[in-house]
């Protein structure tokens, strides 16, 4: 069975421009969650999805924003971004929301 | 507030011997907890979970041990091998009132690095 992925696996946008990341769960899995990790505040949870529905949101501002396709699949979009924005963005996807979260390999931002 | 803590940034244990790996929570809300283990330039990778209904889960090489009355997990790895070198983070999710759960809450992990 094939894992989560992610695409692009590196990235590099300049600041005020905006950015769309791609995750495609595993097969049959139908939440996909986000999450941002930074040296400095570690692995923090953005947003979850299950049936095309946003079910939670962390605490980032309306620049992060995602949605999720009726087949699962789900894409993060961040605007106008600024630097701290650099991170290492990882995808996760669960049978359902309730259990264990498998995640991809990541997407590698750096905003200049 | 952290509220999955960590406290150890980094661990040494020599080969063959017991891992310990330790994570303490504040919030009496969570009710499933999890273990992921990391590489650097990766995703987590899941190792073992436990839900609140029980205090002990075992897989393989690795236990888990949840006292929630001192709201304190650990993870026992026995033998530890050289590649269990990486870094270990515990999370932890709230079952929401409405259904469903909400996102994971990491501790900020544990670097374990496993001596020959």
């Amino acid at each position: 069975k094939a894992g989560v992925t992610q695409t692009p696996r590196y990235l590099i946008k300049t600041r005020g421009q905006q950015v769309t990341l791609s995750c495609s769960p595993i097969s049959g899995h139908r939440s996909v969650s986000w999450y941002q990790q930074t040296p400095g505040q570690g692995l923090q949870f953005l947003f979850e999805y299950f049936s095309e529905t946003q079910r939670n949101k962390g605490n980032f501002p309306g620049r992060f924003s995602g949605r999720q396709f009726s087949n699962s699949r789900s894409e993060m979009n961040v605007s106008t971004l600024e630097l701290g924005d650099s991170a290492l963005y990882l995808c996760a996807s669960s049978a359902s929301m309730n259990t264990e979260a498998f995640f991809g390999q990541g997407t590698r931002l750096t905003v200049v | 507030d952290q509220q999955v803590k960590q406290n150890s940034p980094s661990l040494s244990v020599q080969e063959g011997r017991i891992s310990i790996l330790n994570c303490d929570y504040t919030n009496s809300m969570f009710d499933y907890f999890l273990w992921y283990k990391k590489y650097p330039a990766e995703g987590p990778t899941f190792l073992i979970s436990i839900s609140s209904i029980k205090d002990k889960n075992e897989d393989g090489r690795f236990t888990v041990f949840l006292n929630k009355s001192a709201k304190h997990l650990s993870l026992h790895i026995v033998p530890s091998q050289p590649g269990d070198s990486a870094v270990y983070f515990c999370a932890a999710r709230q079952r929401l009132s409405g259904g469903g759960a909400d996102g994971l809450t990491f501790g900020k992990g544990t670097h374990l690095i496993i001596q020959p």
